[in-house]
């Protein structure tokens, strides 16, 4: 079975731009969540969707959104970038419920010049 | 609100040496789960294992053993004769059952570092 899988792996980019990551969960899994991960925050939730709803929000400005497709896949889509956004951005896949484990992907490697 | 408190950041030892990580969390829900997760250095969170709030009962996975207790709201992480390839940093995470709390909320993670 596939794990999650994230693209693209690296990213470059300047400010003021936009960019958007991709992620495809587990085959099955119908929920999706995003993470942002810095040396000084830690792992921090962005979002997460199931069933192409968004089912909670973390406390970022509106300029991180997200969506989830029909298919399961989700992307997050980050517009007038920021230096501060230069982050690792991790999706995690899981079945229905609450209490299942999250499987994460490698990650997106964003950085902002 | 939900806190994860991982009050160690770096731990280095030598091999085979016995190693506890700490965690200690904060929630208001009467249901909610704990998880540990190791990151290696490729960057992806692994899964260690899953606790919900109605099971204190300790588990031992090979090297690996966890202690609930609620009494303390503590789910430390031992590694018994721990190896150099348990080098990693290690999140301990809280997840409420419902609403905001359902939100998987990280600690700040423990740099572990094992000496050959």
């Amino acid at each position: 079975k596939a794990g999650v899988t994230q693209t693209p792996r690296y990213l470059i980019k300047t400010r003021g731009q936009q960019v958007t990551l991709s992620c495809s969960p587990i085959s099955g899994h119908r929920s999706v969540s995003w993470y942002q991960q810095t040396p000084g925050q830690g792992l921090q939730f962005l979002f997460e969707y199931f069933s192409e709803t968004q089912r909670n929000k973390g406390n970022f400005p509106g300029r991180f959104s997200g969506r989830q497709f029909s298919n399961s896949r989700s992307e997050m889509n980050v517009s007038t970038l920021e230096l501060g956004d230069s982050a690792l951005y991790l999706c995690a896949s899981s079945g229905t419920t609450t209490n299942e484990k999250l499987f994460f992907g490698s990650g997106t490697q964003l950085s902002v010049l | 609100a939900q806190k994860v408190t991982q009050a160690q950041t770096e731990i280095s030892v030598v091999e085979k040496e016995d190693v506890t990580l700490d965690c200690v969390y904060e929630t208001r829900d009467t249901t909610y789960y704990l998880f540990w997760y190791k990151q290696p250095p490729s960057g992806e969170l692994v899964f260690l294992i899953r606790r919900n709030s109605f099971d204190e009962q300790n588990e031992i996975s090979g090297r690996y053993s966890w202690n609930f207790q609620k009494s303390t709201s503590s789910f430390n992480f031992t590694i018994t004769a721990s190896q150099v390839v348990d080098s990693a940093v290690y999140f301990c995470a809280l997840r409420g059952y419902t609403g905001a709390n359902s939100k998987l909320t990280f600690g700040k993670g423990i740099t572990l570092s094992v000496r050959p």
